[in-house]
């Protein structure tokens, strides 16, 4: 949707296994954000960046790094999965202005 | 960023506007309003946003009062396909900046037919 692609969609994985979801991005813009959705709690920010190698965190950050090397690519990482990191996780991205974000499609995970 | 007061849930019968509420009292002279809609498991869909004047497009109108204290959605012949959680954010918006989307909980909207 709108040239922006979560990867994968859906994963499993092991507690204290190293996961890292993608999101990959088309439209060249500046901005691109990491949320988790959880019931109860709505969606809330993990990380964001606003360039390449410029990063911040967000208020549930604990646990996670995030990476961008490159304008299109922006890596969620959990350097060792817990169970509490079960969710669904959506990229969002903004490019200059008044305008609104365009967010992917999610990427559900569960930790077992 | 204010904080918004939204009713966690509203029924609306097909074919007919929906209004949807929000409250933001403590808005500063220079904070958008925002709506937004997560369709169930979808990613959040943007769908309007203004400052101070009443904003419309394809999909909905926004009013917003004249002293910014709250504001309405309104979908004006609402469908099964607009049911969905609404969230109503209030933020700045530097051209320049960046000003990440914090989101409350949202109203469920339910279309009836």
């Amino acid at each position: 949707d709108a040239g922006i692609t979560q990867s994968p969609r859906h994963k499993v994985t092991e507690t204290g296994t190293p996961v890292t979801l993608r999101c990959h991005q088309t439209e060249n813009h500046r901005y691109m954000y990491w949320y988790r959705q959880d019931p109860g709690h709505g969606l809330r920010l993990i990380h964001y960046s606003y360039g390449v190698k410029d990063t911040d965190k967000g208020e549930v950050s604990d646990g996670y790094s995030v990476s961008r090397s490159k304008t299109e690519d922006f890596l969620l990482t959990l350097e060792s999965a817990t169970s509490s990191q079960t969710s669904v996780y959506f990229c969002a991205i903004r490019g200059w202005g008044n305008y609104g974000y365009t967010f992917g499609s999610g990427t559900r995970l569960t930790v077992v | 960023d204010a904080k918004t007061t939204q009713p966690p849930s509203m029924d609306c019968a097909e074919g007919r506007a929906a209004n949807l509420p929000c409250n933001h009292s403590t808005i500063s002279g220079n904070e958008y309003v925002y709506w937004y809609r997560q369709i169930h498991s979808q990613g959040p869909q943007y769908i309007i946003h203004g400052l101070k004047n009443n904003e419309t497009n394809e999909m909905a109108s926004l009013i917003i009062t004249e002293d910014r204290k709250s504001s309405t959605l309104i979908l004006p012949h609402a469908t099964l396909r607009d049911t969905a959680v609404y969230y109503c954010i209030v933020r700045l918006d530097l051209i320049s900046g960046n000003t990440p989307l914090v989101f409350g909980k949202g109203t469920r909207l339910s279309v009836i037919a």
